[in-house]
Order: structure tokens, then C-alpha cells, then sequence
């Protein structure tokens, strides 16, 4: 059964660094692109990060590009995202989700989510 | 950036009622590479559909999606209590950013 639980959520202030991490289990790490999506109080999905199943490519949506980096540690099955000069706008539920084959950037399993306030 | 329109905003209606959902693209979705999702408050969101058609592992029948190019529908064919949530569309058939519509929300009437 595949589970993905995300931690590292917090309250932390403008320009603060905070970094996610979403423990894997019950599928072959390895073998699958793995993703950062966040819902803003009140808003809808948004896509955030994407690293392919190999770490040959990392995407970005452009509002996080330059402050966030995706990463992976497959000795752990751990997904992270590092998030850097945090803004008010970054305030949000943050879930990882799991690509359905190793390549369909679409999600067939995601996490509880953690959540993220960025406040002074 | 492939930008998609979902409406209504929100839907109400009755269980047992059929529910039509509609995600338009402002260009064309590549190889129909468009997936649809099911959200409800405090749960991790739930894949429905991908390749606007091929229903995800147990989801029931009474979720088909529909469409090409463009233009792409959810239906619901018969409302149950546990349907009643947000949806949304997703399209991966280009590049990243993969981009998600703004959610339909079908509510109890």
C-alpha cells in the first residue's frame, strides 16, 4: 500500500527558510517521478516541483523558481523541498504526489499535506 | 503555459442527478493528456481520470470523462452523498509547468 507522509510545515517569517520532507513507502522509490503540489486557504491546486524518477530534470513553476529546490534521497525514500526567502504568498498546504508511472506527470497517490504559514 | 478554464464554478444538485463538469484549454491538450481529480476538505486529493478518459485504479463507472483538443468534460452520471466535493482538471501533455483549472465545486442543493 502506497503511502506518502509530508512533515517539516511551520509557521516562519518573510525571508524564512523552511524545508519539507515526504517519507515514501510501500512502492519502488526509485522507479517513479515524484512531485510538490500546494493549495493557498481559499484556492484551488498548484502545481509547484517535479523531479523525474532518475533526478535527470527538475521543473519548477515560475513564482518558486530561484527559491525552492527539489530533491530526492533514495537510500531513505524521502522526498524534499527546500524552501527559501519565503513570501506571505507561499502560505499554504503543501502535498507530495506520486507520478502514476515513472514518466505520466499526473498523481496517483498523494500525502495528508503539511502546512505552511509565512507571517511576521 | 496551457491555461484551463473550469466552470461552472459551482454546481448544485440533488443526489441521484447527473453532473457535467466542463475544462477548456487555451490551446490544444496534447495526446489528450488531460487527468481529473476529486477533492475534499481535510483528504489528500483523489485521481479520477488521465488521458480524459481511462478511469484510475477503483474509481467507479459513474465517473467518465470525455474529449479532445480543447475542450474536455467530467460526467457524473448519478450523484452519491460521497461525491459532493471539488474537482479538478490537470494537463500534462506539455512541458512543465503542469497546470491545474481553477476546480468545480458540486454541492448538495
Amino acid at each position: 500500500q502506497v503511502q506518502l507522509v509530508e512533515s517539516g510545515g511551520g509557521v516562519v517569517q518573510p525571508g524564512g527558510s523552511l524545508r519539507l520532507s515526504c517519507a515514501a513507502s510501500g512502492f519502488r522509490f526509485f522507479n517513479y517521478g515524484m512531485h510538490w503540489v500546494r493549495q493557498a486557504p481559499g484556492k484551488g491546486l498548484e502545481w509547484v516541483a517535479f523531479i523525474e524518477y532518475d533526478e535527470s530534470n527538475k521543473y519548477y513553476t515560475d513564482s518558486v523558481k530561484g527559491r525552492f529546490t527539489i530533491s530526492r534521497d533514495i537510500s531513505n525514500n524521502t522526498l524534499y523541498l527546500q524552501m527559501d526567502s519565503l513570501r506571505a504568498e507561499d502560505t499554504a498546504m503543501y502535498y507530495c504526489a506520486k507520478d502514476r508511472t515513472a514518466v505520466a506527470r499526473h498523481f496517483d497517490n498523494w500525502g495528508q499535506g503539511t502546512l505552511v504559514t509565512v507571517s511576521s | 503555459e496551457i491555461v484551463l478554464t473550469q466552470s461552472p464554478g459551482t454546481l448544485s444538485l440533488s443526489p441521484g442527478e447527473r453532473a457535467t463538469l466542463s475544462c477548456r484549454a487555451s490551446q490544444s491538450v496534447s495526446n489528450s493528456y488531460l487527468a481529473w481529480y476529486q477533492h475534499k476538505p481535510g483528504q489528500a486529493p483523489r485521481l479520477l481520470i488521465y488521458g480524459a478518459s481511462i478511469r484510475a485504479t477503483g474509481i467507479p463507472d459513474r465517473f467518465s470523462g470525455s474529449g479532445s483538443g480543447t475542450d474536455f468534460t467530467l460526467t457524473i452520471s448519478r450523484l452519491e452523498s460521497e461525491d459532493f466535493a471539488v474537482y479538478y482538471c490537470q494537463q500534462y501533455g506539455s512541458s512543465p509547468p503542469l497546470t491545474f483549472g481553477g476546480g468545480t465545486k458540486v454541492e448538495i442543493k
